[in-house]
């Protein structure tokens, strides 16, 4: 069936490294989405991926989508502790219908 | 934009009991979605709507969960009866075709506890 898996489950790293969180579909999808959720908080939406090869950056976050729409990474350059949080990837394999989503990387950030 | 709305925001039951949940999403979205979470099984879609009509219901668990959405502004999730496997945070999600971003916008969750 349909199912987007995410690693790493959780990653843990100093204030001012990098981190990366992947998600890979066995099928190919039709675009992909991420969100983030604070702890106690809901997931907040933050970008959509629909071309294949597509790279988005918002700041510090950059968002890859594979040649093959089948894969994604979110890279976070620099982490502050405002990083905090589980990141999700959700995929969509038709327009207009249900998103699936990965089962999150939680990121924790010593300061 | 008040956002998606959930209430209550904690529930805490007797099992056997019946709860229900309530959603309202942002005006003029068409898509209205619930999703529940647990540590063990992350984020489940259990069911979504478009334009009130039940879509994909195939992620309830089982015939005491149902689900409503009489009208654009309002849904409801019914567990009855409810069992201790159920707690969990439920999620409502709305989103807009062709909306900016195409992302969807969570409510705040209820988190349902049954004892």
């Amino acid at each position: 069936g349909q199912q987007v898996m995410q690693i790493p489950q959780y990653q843990h790293v100093q204030e001012g490294e990098d981190f990366t969180t992947y998600c890979n579909s066995s099928t190919t999808l039709s675009n992909i989405q991420w969100y983030k959720q604070r702890p106690g908080g809901h997931p907040v939406f933050l970008i959509q991926l629909v071309k294949s090869g597509e790279v988005k950056k918002q700041k510090r976050l950059t968002f890859q989508f594979g040649e093959a729409k089948k894969n994604s990474s979110l890279h976070i350059t620099a982490t502050q502790t405002t990083d905090v949080g589980t990141y999700f990837c959700a995929g969509n394999y038709n327009q207009g219908g249900k998103l699936i989503f990965g089962q999150g990387t939680e990121l924790s950030v010593k300061p | 934009d008040a956002g998606v709305i959930q209430s209550p925001r904690h529930e805490v039951t007797e099992m056997g009991q019946e709860v229900t949940l309530r959603c309202k999403p942002i005006s003029g979205h068409d898509y209205l979605f619930w999703y529940r979470q647990t540590m063990m099984r992350g984020l489940e879609l259990l069911i979504y709507f478009n334009n009130n009509v039940p879509i994909d219901d195939s992620g309830m668990p089982e015939d005491r969960f149902s689900a409503k959405m009489p009208n654009a502004s309002f849904s409801t999730l019914k567990i009855q009866p409810s069992e201790p496997r159920d707690s969990a945070v439920y999620f409502c999600a709305s989103r807009r075709t062709g909306g900016a971003g195409y992302g969807y916008t969570f409510g705040s969750g209820t988190r349902l506890t049954v004892v």
